[in-house]
């Protein structure tokens, strides 16, 4: 089955420095990759997902980008985090594009918290 | 639009005590459904899911859920609970207004079990 690597773990970052967040695949070949974001324990709130190499669909506008340079590789980027930007960050990918019964391997999350 | 609604932010039962996480979807067609438990600074950990066949599924952790076409709901349960029990159930549906892709998720139901 896959495995979702996620790093940093936490992080705590300035109002108006940049942000940079990887997550990586093993297990599998060509995933649909999502970037969540939950906010105080609850929902979550879908931002990105990619069903191939360099193809992002964004699902809310924001202050967040994202991008998929390799297969297996989902990054999660900010040039100037705001405030609002802080929360609990998930990776998740779901098998290969057609298998649409599969279900979702998680990350085990960045808790990010900007001041 | 495809849509789940988890009715009950938050259920609590004492230990040994049968407990049920409630779960309704709203779908075009025929749901592909799942359930999630999130433990806390964790990601989500796939529990179960129903797609097509007998109407009461099993998963992880002595969990259950059944699948009610006529009352368009998904209800996990479990026969007896434990502590460790506690945490977050999401439960999901694919999306296959968007192609299927991408997932929805309830708000979230938190359990709590008292020894």
């Amino acid at each position: 089955s896959q495995t979702i690597h996620q790093w940093p773990a936490t992080l705590v970052q300035p109002v108006g420095s940049p942000l940079s967040l990887e997550c990586t695949v093993e297990g599998t070949s060509n995933p649909n990759l999502y970037w969540y974001r939950q906010a105080a324990g609850r929902g979550l709130q879908l931002l990105f997902y990619s069903v191939g190499i360099g193809q992002i669909s964004s699902e809310v506008p924001q202050n967040l980008s994202a991008s998929r340079p390799q297969d297996r590789q989902f990054i999660l980027s900010s040039k100037k985090l705001l405030l609002s930007d802080s929360g609990f960050y998930l990776c998740a990918c779901t098998g290969t594009g057609g298998t649409l019964n599969t279900e979702a391997f998680f990350g085990q999350g960045t808790r990010l918290t900007v001041v | 639009a495809q849509s789940v609604a988890q009715p009950e932010d938050q259920v609590n039962v004492a230990e040994g005590n049968p407990l049920t996480v409630k779960c309704t979807y709203s779908v075009s067609g025929n749901p592909y459904l799942f359930w999630y438990v999130q433990y806390p600074n964790r990601g989500l950990q796939f529990l179960l899911k129903y797609i097509t066949g007998d109407n009461l599924v099993k998963g992880s952790y002595g969990f259950e859920a059944e699948f009610n076409k006529s009352q368009t709901s998904f209800h996990l349960k479990k026969p007896s609970a434990l502590v460790s029990d506690s945490a977050l159930y999401f439960c999901a549906v694919r999306d296959f207004d968007t192609g299927g892709f991408k997932t929805i998720f309830g708000a979230g139901t938190r359990l709590f079990v008292k020894a």
